[in-house]
């Protein structure tokens, strides 16, 4: 069985522009959470989607959104990107809102 | 507001020795507590997941105590391989979808 697999593994954008990252979860998974992961700090929750419905956000600006698709996989889009949105960016997939999660091994974007 | 806190920051141990590290937090309401491993620039893998209810709970090498009228939870790691190399993350589930992770624990073992 697959993991959690997302893209791309690194990027590299400039301040101002905009990124997406993709994410397609464990089969059969129907949950997928975005993290926000700075270096040396732990991860940072930013959405949680559940059957394509987005079920919770953290403190992120309007400059983060995200979706779920009917397969279940999610993208991540970040507007306007700032020096700090340099990080490793996680997903997580499980099969319902409260279940365990699996993380995928991440996007590394560096923003310039 | 809720808040995992973990120590040491970090800890160089030599092979085959034993380690404990340590977890505090003031998250409320309290769904489970899991202890995660990460790799350098890799996504964090589970170890252990311990409800209210659950005071120890191992998985291997790897064995996981729950306090949680102190709100504490340790990890110990016994006899040590250069595998074990990495960061430890604690993580405290509220009631809800919502996981709080602390800033983690890196170890480093030494041949």
């Amino acid at each position: 069985d697959a993991g959690v697999t997302q893209s791309p593994t690194h990027l590299i954008k400039t301040r101002g522009q905009h990124v997406t990252l993709r994410c397609s979860p464990i089969s059969g998974h129907k949950s997928v959470s975005w993290y926000q992961q700075v270096l040396g700090q732990g991860p940072q929750f930013i959405f949680q989607y559940y059957e394509k419905e987005e079920r919770g956000r953290g403190n992120f600006p309007d400059r983060f959104s995200a979706r779920q698709f009917p397969n279940y996989s999610s993208e991540l889009n970040v507007n306007a990107l700032l020096l700090g949105d340099s990080a490793l960016y996680l997903c997580a997939s499980s099969w319902g809102s409260y279940n365990e999660q699996f993380f995928g091994p991440g996007t590394r974007l560096t923003v310039l | 507001k809720n808040q995992v806190e973990q120590s040491p920051q970090s800890l160089i141990i030599l092979e085959g020795k034993n380690c404990t590290l340590q977890c505090n937090y003031t998250v409320s309401p309290f769904s489970n507590l899991r202890w995660y491993k990460q790799d350098t620039g890799r996504g964090p893998v589970s170890l252990t997941i311990m409800t209210f209810s659950e005071n120890t709970k191992s998985n291997g090498r790897y064995t996981a105590t729950l306090d949680a009228d102190t709100k504490q939870s340790s990890l110990h790691i016994t006899a040590s391989q250069l595998s074990d190399s990495a960061s430890y993350i604690c993580v405290v589930s509220e009631s809800s979808y919502k996981l709080i992770f602390g800033s983690g624990t890196r170890l480093l073992v030494r041949p």
